[in-house]
């Protein structure tokens, strides 16, 4: 089955810096996601992106988180300033339509751990 | 808006026992429903899924009725294997929106 892959899996910052996390959708794909889960707590949406644009986006979603399609393969998520409470694993997802019943394809995650 | 609570684990069972793990949502209208598992070390992965009410999802021996009355849609297994070791997601979505709603996940140990 086809794979949507995430880089890196682990990623350690100090508060305060820049971080960008990597994700490679399935390539027919055209809808794309990222979702969080601080640990012990549920997986939060955070994000969705359609045809080079915001779709939809949660509250948590602030103007520290920005969202890109640099090029036709890679989906990025970048955090500009890092607080201690962005530590989460983050989970990147796509799908080829957003049917209702449509699944979402999921990353393995990137576990990232602000300091 | 939208919620899914599901049961808090962890779960810890022997191999061949009985499996339920409850989920109940809260939704506008008519969510699709979903389970969704991930093992050690892999992304989250559909289990099955539901799309109105009185469906039966099922895959590898997990079943999950989508129960309107009851808002639930519970998980079972009925003789659980070691390699169904993994954290258990229940997860909603409505039509009128991109994203899946999450419970806060259920970890399953299965011991032989």
């Amino acid at each position: 089955e086809p794979e949507v892959t995430q880089t890196p899996s682990h990623q350690v910052t100090q508060m305060g810096q820049e971080v960008i996390l990597r994700c490679v959708p399935i390539s027919n794909h055209l809808y794309f996601y990222w979702y969080r889960q601080i640990l012990g707590q549920k997986v939060e949406f955070l994000v969705s992106f359609y045809n080079n644009e915001i779709s939809e986006k949660s509250e948590i979603f602030d103007d520290q988180f920005s969202v890109e399609r640099p090029d036709g393969s890679n989906f990025t998520l970048k955090i500009r300033s890092t607080k201690l409470e962005d530590s989460a694993m983050y989970f990147c997802a796509s799908t080829a339509q957003t049917d209702q019943n449509e699944k979402l394809f999921f990353g393995s995650g990137t576990q990232l751990s602000v300091l | 808006g939208d919620s899914v609570t599901q049961m808090e684990g962890p779960v810890t069972l022997s191999e061949e026992a009985f499996l339920t793990i409850n989920c109940t949502y809260t939704a506008t209208g008519y969510p699709s429903l979903f389970w969704y598992v991930q093992y050690p070390g892999e992304g989250l992965q559909l289990l099955l899924k539901a799309t109105k009410a009185d469906d039966k999802g099922s895959n590898k021996g997990f079943e999950a009725t989508y129960r309107k009355e009851t808002t639930s849609f519970h998980l079972e297994k009925g003789s659980v294997q070691v390699s169904d070791s993994a954290v258990y997601f229940c997860a909603s979505r409505g039509r009128s929106n991109y994203k899946l709603t999450f419970g806060k996940g259920t970890l399953l140990t299965v011991n032989p």
